[in-house]
């Protein structure tokens, strides 16, 4: 089984607060890496997907970075508000697996 | 919303049932998948359906058994389950591209619970 590895395992910051976390993998036999927030009550939804090392993608006050050599994502979040909390899922996997990490549960106090 | 459709929401049924979830998209996706997740636990990958055809079973017991009659929609049928199968069940499912590059887009789940 990969081992993928989030920290830190939860999170509370106030609004307006930067915020940044971990996903580590396996370098070996990289195949992709998925950013998903995961709201309460409701279902998973992608934030990002990256493939190539030295990928940054952005999506509003959200964006992530990837190493593939290192084996590592970091997903920022700038500006943190209320509605941000969630918890934040990554996946990486080869081309046979697709493992979810355990997952950061951030909470923003308003 | 999400473009995932899973009923139903809850599910209880005791160990001697026989029950099936359902998982419904139109988005024209060709991979689908069931994750089955427990409390503080990561979701887990079950089994993975490619142009209909079953291409990933990640060792799951035969009291799980998939059916993915068309490309739109994927079952799990269930018999004699066990108390510790209670768990959320989720649907997912992607373009097929390829390449590892697609992203997942889930379905609500469905809450099962075994008594």
């Amino acid at each position: 089984i990969l081992n993928v590895e989030q920290s830190p395992q939860s999170l509370h910051v106030q609004e307006g607060d930067s915020t940044n976390f971990t996903c580590s993998f396996p370098s070996s036999n990289f195949y992709a890496l998925h950013w998903y927030r995961w709201e309460t009550a409701k279902s998973p939804e992608a934030l990002f997907v990256m493939t190539l090392n030295g990928d940054e993608k952005k999506k509003g006050r959200i964006s992530a970075t990837l190493n593939t050599k290192e084996g590592y994502s970091y997903l920022y979040i700038k500006g943190s508000q209320p509605e941000d909390s969630a918890t934040y899922l990554c996946l990486s996997g080869s081309a046979r697996q697709l493992t979810f990490g355990s997952g950061t549960q951030l909470t923003v106090l308003p | 919303d999400t473009e995932v459709t899973q009923t139903p929401k809850h599910l209880v049924m005791g160990m001697t049932n026989k029950k099936s979830l359902k998982c419904e998209q139109h988005m024209g996706h060709r991979a689908m998948y069931w994750y089955k997740q427990k409390a503080k636990k990561p979701p887990e990958l079950m089994f993975v359906y490619s142009y209909e055809k079953l291409s990933i079973n990640e060792s799951v017991p035969s009291r799980f058994s998939p059916e993915c009659p068309n490309s739109s929609l994927l079952n799990l049928h269930l018999h004699a389950l066990q108390p510790e199968d209670s768990a959320l069940y989720l649907c997912a499912s992607s373009q097929v591209t390829g390449r590892d590059n697609s992203p997942l887009h889930f379905g609500n789940g469905t809450r099962l619970t075994v008594t």
